[in-house]
C-alpha cells in the first residue's frame, strides 16, 4: 500500500529565503505526482504535476522534481514571500495508474516579513 | 480551466439528519473523489468513482454512501449524520494528467 510522507510538518522562514519541501513515497511505481497548496479553510489549488516520465516541472518561482528510484519529490520555492504562507501537500497516484490520489500530511509554511 | 463546484460552503445539520453534499464538474472527467480533512489526520478518502454508476470505497466509507447518476455530478450522502462527521469535505475531479478540487464544504453536525 502506497504511503506518502512529508517532512517537516511545519516550517518558518524569513522572507526572501529559498526553501525546499520534501515528499517521499514508498511505492516507486507511481504514475504521477501532484503538488497542491491549501490556504486556511479553503480547498486545494494545484501547483505542479510531474508525470512519471518527467524529472521536474517549473512554474514561476516553483520547481518540483521527481526521483522515482529513491521515492522522493521536492518542491523548491525561490525567493519566498509572505503570500507563500500556506500548507503544501503532495499526492501520488496509486500504483498501477488507478487514478487514486494518496496524500501526505502536508507541510505548513510560514514566511515572515 | 476545470471548475469543480461544491454546492455549499458551510452547512450546519442536526444529529440523525440525512445530509447530501453535492459536487459538480464541467470537464467530462470520469474520475471523481470525496475526501474529508481533519486537523492532524490529513486528507482521507471516503469514496471514489471511475464512471457513471460506478463507485468504490475509500479508506473511511463507514457512515457514508455516494451516488453518481450523471458523469458531472458526484454526491456524498451521510445517511444519519453524527457529531463525529463534523469535518471539511473536499471533492476532486480529474484524470491521470491532474486533479482539481472544489472549495470545500465545512459541515458541522450538532
Amino acid at each position: 500500500k502506497q504511503e506518502v510522507t512529508q517532512i517537516p510538518a511545519a516550517l518558518s522562514v524569513p522572507e526572501g529565503e529559498n526553501l525546499v519541501l520534501n515528499c517521499s513515497f514508498t511505492d516507486s511505481a507511481i504514475y504521477n505526482l501532484q503538488w497542491f497548496r491549501q490556504d486556511p479553510g479553503k480547498g486545494l489549488t494545484s501547483l505542479l504535476l510531474i508525470q512519471s516520465s518527467q524529472r521536474e516541472q517549473t512554474s514561476g518561482r516553483l520547481n518540483a522534481s521527481l526521483d522515482k528510484s529513491s521515492g522522493r519529490s521536492t518542491l523548491y520555492i525561490a525567493a519566498s514571500q509572505p503570500g507563500d504562507s500556506a500548507t503544501y501537500l503532495c499526492a501520488s497516484y496509486g500504483s498501477g495508474n488507478t487514478g487514486k490520489l494518496i496524500f501526505g500530511q502536508g507541510t505548513t509554511l510560514q514566511v515572515k516579513p | 480551466d476545470v471548475k469543480v463546484t461544491q454546492s455549499s460552503r458551510y452547512l450546519v445539520k442536526r444529529t440523525g439528519e440525512k445530509v447530501f453534499l453535492e459536487c459538480v464538474q464541467d470537464m467530462d472527467h470520469e474520475n471523481m473523489f470525496w475526501y474529508r480533512q481533519d486537523p492532524g489526520l490529513g486528507l482521507r478518502l471516503i469514496y471514489f468513482s471511475y464512471d457513471v454508476k460506478m463507485k468504490e470505497k475509500g479508506d473511511i466509507p463507514e457512515g457514508y454512501s455516494v451516488s453518481r447518476e450523471k458523469k458531472e455530478r458526484f454526491s456524498l450522502i451521510l445517511e444519519s449524520a453524527s457529531t463525529n462527521q463534523t469535518s471539511m469535505y473536499l471533492c476532486a475531479s480529474g484524470h491521470s494528467l491532474g486533479y482539481t478540487f472544489g472549495s470545500g464544504t465545512r459541515l458541522t453536525v450538532v
